[in-house]
């Protein structure tokens, strides 16, 4: 069945430092793909998506690529700052518009 | 343009009791969701509505969930009676067309069962 495996958590980085949450996902033809944060008492929100493969998404200085071979969708950020600090989530919708997610990571970005 | 709104945010009640919660998308958003988000977990589809039909109700618990989306616009999801299982934090989402389009969250009501 379709699902979303995310790099656990939590992580915790040193302002500026470099960003990399892994993100691969298990499902059938060709979803689109999603990262969605959560800043601390705050709700879900979009953060970029891809809608075919090999697309970039990108927003806020993080970015993500739709690689179809590896089926994977990983996170970067090239220097991080104490307000990127929220929970991210990873995730897919089929053309069907069905959702999975992935379990979300904690980031921790101290001064 | 307002956002995805949801009443209550917090309900605290015992099990084996009944509760409902309410949501109203964003206007002209055919498609809308409901999730449950358990702590430490990623939010889990439980009804997904295309205006007032249900596209997917796999994953809802319908011996003791239901729910409606009158005139395709609001929605209401009723748990009874509530188990301690269902303690979690209910998401609802809408978009314009479903499809593969990107999603918007209302703030979630946190449910705690006693």
């Amino acid at each position: 069945g379709n699902s979303v495996t995310q790099m656990e958590g939590p992580v915790t980085l040193s302002e500026e430092a470099f960003l990399t949450i892994n993100c691969t996902y298990t499902a059938t033809g060709y979803p689109s793909l999603f990262w969605y944060v959560q800043y601390p008492g705050e709700g879900l929100q979009l953060l970029l998506k891809a809608t075919k493969a090999d697309d970039k998404g990108s927003n806020k200085g993080f970015e993500a690529t739709y690689r179809k071979e590896t089926t994977s969708f990983h996170l970067e950020k090239g220097s991080v700052q104490v307000s990127d600090s929220a929970v991210y989530f990873c995730a897919f919708n089929t053309n069907a518009g069905k959702s999975t997610f992935g379990d979300g990571t904690t980031l921790t970005v101290k001064p | 343009e307002a956002g995805v709104a949801q009443s209550p945010r917090y309900k605290i009640i015992e099990k084996r009791q009944s509760v409902a919660f309410w949501c109203n998308p964003i206007s002209g958003h055919a498609t809308l969701y409901w999730y449950q988000q358990i702590l430490g977990q990623g939010p889990k589809l439980l009804i997904q509505f295309q205006n007032n039909g249900v596209v997917d109700d796999s994953q809802l618990p319908k011996d003791r969930f239901s729910a409606e989306r009158l005139k395709g616009v609001d929605s209401t999801l009723k748990i009874q009676p509530a188990k301690l299982e269902d303690s979690a934090v209910y998401l609802c989402a809408s978009s314009l067309d479903g499809g593969a389009g990107e999603q918007y969250f209302g703030p979630g009501t946190r449910l705690t069962v006693t």
